[in-house]
């Protein structure tokens, strides 16, 4: 069965400084992997995905994950965070051997001044 | 280009009424999913379809049923809403592609029950 692992609950960073937020995933197939941004009282954004070709991906607004199957992680980067990624990020999975398209619990990103 | 348009954005129940919660896509998608959003827990997943007149449970299926009558429309019910119902909702849509491209979803309906 499919499932994902947001080390994370909450990160905090400052403004311009680098951004991780860690997930881990559980796969019987080859996955799929996508980053979702939600801001306050919105809905959900597609950042990136990962579908089989590159393992490193690029995303939306600077961001991008990298795929790394021995560590089965798809943790997401961004060099210098700004004060608008303040907001909750979901790592999704799902594969060629369900329907299924699973979330982790989330990431809460908060961005000091 | 509407895509994934759910109605209603909120609504406010209380115990024991029922309602039901349309979802609709236009972009000839086959599988269609419900989610519930909680604070601290993501969003998990109530029911999903395959396709017209298929749907099966996800996680947390008790208390809401489903229907796909239509190809492009998704709908949740509630018979005897309680307050545990209490969350934010959102319905998705993607095509069958064995899981590379990523799921669309609606805006979301706040619903409370009182």
């Amino acid at each position: 069965a499919q499932s994902v692992t947001q080390l994370d609950s909450h990160v905090s960073v400052s403004e311009g400084t680098p951004v991780l937020l860690r997930c881990n995933y559980s796969s019987s197939y080859s996955p799929s992997l996508f980053w979702y941004v939600q801001h306050p009282n919105k809905g959900l954004q597609l950042l990136l995905k990962y579908t089989s070709a590159a393992t490193l991906v690029k995303g939306i607004n600077g961001f991008e994950a990298e795929f790394k199957k021995s560590e089965t992680s798809f943790h997401l980067t961004k060099p210098s965070a700004h004060m608008s990624d303040a907001a909750e990020y979901f790592c999704v999975v799902t594969d060629s051997g369900t329907y299924k398209y699973i979330f982790g619990t989330g990431t809460r990103l908060k961005v000091l001044a | 280009n509407a895509g994934v348009t759910q109605t209603p954005k909120f609504r406010v129940l209380k115990t024991g009424q029922s309602m039901t919660l349309l979802c609709a896509q236009d972009m000839n998608h086959e599988y269609m999913y419900w989610y519930r959003q909680d604070p601290g827990m993501g969003l998990r997943l109530i029911h999903y379809s395959v396709g017209e007149g298929t749907t099966a449970k996800g996680e947390v299926p008790d208390g809401y049923n489903v229907s796909r009558l239509k190809k492009q429309n998704f709908l949740l019910g509630l018979e005897s809403a309680a307050p545990s119902q209490t969350s934010v909702y959102f319905c998705a849509s993607k095509l069958r592609d064995r899981g590379v491209t990523e799921a669309f979803f609606g805006q979301g309906t706040r619903l409370t029950v009182v």
